[in-house]
């Protein structure tokens, strides 16, 4: 069974920062690119990040440019991201999905990141 | 990247068919046939209902059928089913990030 486990959410202060991970199982990890979605409170999804299979190329959402880093360990089966200057705005639900051609699909059951002083 | 654009809420009654409409523009939805719809209930992960359009995934009921017209995609469920009233959204691969969202339904069975 193809399975995403997020965890590292919780609560930090404004400025503050966090690493998200997300274990993969159930299919060979390498050979997926992967994304992380969030949404926040009672609102819609939104796309973050994406890496390639082997983390050479990487993109961002402009409103988490230069703030997030997406990273994975084939090894490990495992993606990342580390998320750092947080703020208000960025309370959300972190997703892990797995991209699928052109598809997202799964989903991981996701990660609450509150960000509040 | 702004969101695609989704009306805010649908309602039906069991048995009768609603369509739910995701505009973008020809960088996303009208210049790519790799729209998707996911369906949230509340408090889960989203699930995968709809891909490339009309491309249903193993497990997916047959009530749930896609199309897309030019910029504008659309799911329609037909034989509306309690189990269906959910948050429904769509998605679409575009030439300046990898996916874009749209702003979410919610499907209310009456």
């Amino acid at each position: 069974e193809v399975q995403l486990v997020e965890s590292g959410g919780g609560l930090v202060q404004p400025g503050g920062s966090l690493r998200l991970s997300c274990a993969a199982s159930g299919f060979t990890f390498s050979a997926y690119l992967m994304h992380w979605v969030r949404q926040a409170p009672g609102k819609g999804l939104v796309w973050v990040s994406r890496i390639n299979v082997d983390g050479s190329d990487t993109r961002y959402a402009d409103s988490v440019k230069g703030r997030f880093t997406i990273s994975r360990d084939n090894a490990k089966n495992t993606l990342y991201l580390q998320m750092n200057s947080l703020r208000a705005e960025d309370t959300a639900v972190y997703y892990c999905a797995r991209d699928d051609a052109y598809k997202i699909d799964p989903w991981g059951q996701g990660t609450l990141v509150t960000v509040s002083s | 990247q702004s969101a695609l654009t989704q009306p805010a809420s649908v309602s039906g009654s069991p048995g009768q068919s609603i369509t739910i409409s995701c505009t973008g523009t020809s960088s996303d939805v009208g210049g790519y046939n790799y729209v998707s719809w996911y369906q949230q209930h509340p408090g889960k992960a989203p699930k995968l209902m709809l891909y490339e359009v009309t491309n249903r995934p193993s497990g997916v009921s047959n009530r749930f059928s896609g199309s897309k017209s030019g910029n504008t995609a659309s799911l329609t469920i037909s034989g509306l089913q309690a189990e269906d009233e959910a948050d429904y959204y769509c998605s679409s691969y575009t030439s300046r990030n990898p996916f874009v969202f749209g702003t979410g339904t919610k499907v209310t069975v009456l």
